[in-house]
This record gives C-alpha cells, sequence and structure tokens, in this order.
C-alpha cells in the first residue's frame, strides 16, 4: 500500500541553523501539507501546498518556514533561523484532491529538536 | 474558529472490554469530523470520517463513531478492544471550503491483558 515517506526521523540541529525536512508524498496525489505536534500539544496545520503554491497557510507560517517541492517526488519544509519553539514532530501530509472530503494521508513524522 | 476538544488524555482499559474516546468539537460552521490513529513510528492513519447521512459511521478495525449534531460530540467506540488497538487516537475537524485539518490533543489508549 502506497504511504508518505518521511526523512530524517529524528533531527538535531543548533539554534540559529537552518534545517530541510523532506517528504516523499504518495505518487499520484497532488496536493502536500506540513502539520506540527509540539510535545505535549495538538497537532496544527502549518500550510499546504498546490501546483507549486502554498494555498493555505497558518499564522505560525511565517517567513521563518518555506516550502518547495524541488522535483518530482519530494516536499520540503525549511526552517530558517530555527528557534528553541521550533522543537517539534513534524507530519508531512498528502493527498490526492483538495476538497474537504478528502482523506489526507499522513507520513510518520520528523521529531527535530532545537538545541 | 474551530476547536476540538478530547477530555481523556490516557484511557486504560482490559483486552476484550468495550472503550469509549470522547471528542467534542466548536464551532460556528458545520464541520465534517475524523477519527485518526497512530500506531507506535507510524504516521496518522484514518479511521472513519463523518461527511453527511447517516450519524452512525463504521470505520476499520471495528471501530465505530456517533455524530450529535446537539450535543456537538463525535465520540468513538469499539465494543470489544485487542492489544492491537494500543494507540493514540486523534479526533479533528474540517470545515467545507478549507483544506486544514484542525486536532484535538489525542488519547493515548492503552489495552491491558
Amino acid at each position: 500500500e502506497p504511504e508518505v515517506t518521511q526523512t530524517p526521523s529524528h533531527q538535531v540541529t543548533q539554534m540559529g541553523q537552518e534545517v530541510i525536512l523532506r517528504c516523499v508524498p504518495i505518487s499520484n496525489h497532488l496536493y502536500f501539507y506540513w502539520y506540527r505536534q509540539i510535545l505535549g500539544q495538538k497537532v496544527e496545520f502549518l500550510v499546504s501546498f498546490y501546483n507549486n503554491e502554498i494555498s493555505e497557510k497558518s499564522e505560525i507560517f511565517d517567513d521563518q518556514f518555506s516550502v518547495e517541492r524541488p522535483d518530482g517526488s519530494n516536499f520540503t519544509l525549511k526552517i530558517r533561523s530555527t528557534k528553541l519553539e521550533d522543537s517539534a514532530m513534524y507530519f508531512c501530509a498528502s493527498s490526492a484532491l483538495a476538497g474537504s472530503t478528502d482523506t489526507q494521508y499522513f507520513g510518520p513524522g520528523t521529531r527535530l529538536t532545537v538545541l | 474558529a474551530q476547536s476540538v476538544t478530547q477530555l481523556d488524555s490516557q484511557v486504560p482499559v482490559f483486552e476484550e472490554a468495550p472503550v469509549e474516546l470522547r471528542c467534542n468539537y466548536s464551532s460556528s460552521v458545520s464541520v465534517y469530523l475524523f477519527w485518526y490513529v497512530q500506531y507506535p513510528n507510524q504516521g496518522l492513519q484514518l479511521l472513519l470520517k463523518y461527511l453527511s447521512g447517516s450519524t452512525l459511521v463504521k470505520g476499520i478495525n471495528g471501530f465505530e463513531a456517533e455524530f450529535n449534531k446537539s450535543q456537538t460530540s463525535f465520540h468513538l467506540r469499539k465494543p470489544s478492544v485487542h492489544i492491537s488497538d494500543t494507540a493514540e487516537y486523534f479526533c479533528a475537524v474540517r470545515v467545507p471550503g478549507a483544506q486544514k485539518l484542525v486536532f484535538g490533543q489525542g488519547t493515548r489508549l492503552t489495552i491491558n491483558p
């Protein structure tokens, strides 16, 4: 069964450094998402992406963050100048369609630790 | 804005016992409702969803949920749990036309033999 994959599973970085989290969505999906979960808190939406453009983003997704689909298979989240409060589990998701009834399929997550 | 509250952060039950995981939501508009499950070291997997129609929704692995509009609830139930049901369960809502899912804080279900 097709699944969303994410690398690395755990990333440790120093405060102020840039990190890139990578995701490979399900191959025929067209819509891509990033969510994050700070330890002990809710899973929060960050951004959705379609046709090489951001289609929706939350207040969390400020200029520190960017997303890109650099090729036909990868979808990345870049965090510039990481802060301690960026430590969280980051989940990538994809869906075939953008309709709000369509299922979003999630990857296993990347745990980001900022020291 | 929408919000989701899962009233229990942890629920321990014995194997073969019934379980109910509670979810309440707040929204000024109609929403679609979802339950996801996360097994250890895996991504969130859709258990079931309510879009419209019958308020009782059946999902995978023997789970079902009932939408109650007057109580703004969408509780998840299973009549007899197995050790393999040990996981974290997330309730979520989505507004028609929007792309983001709004999640509750999750309920950790622990099955004791």
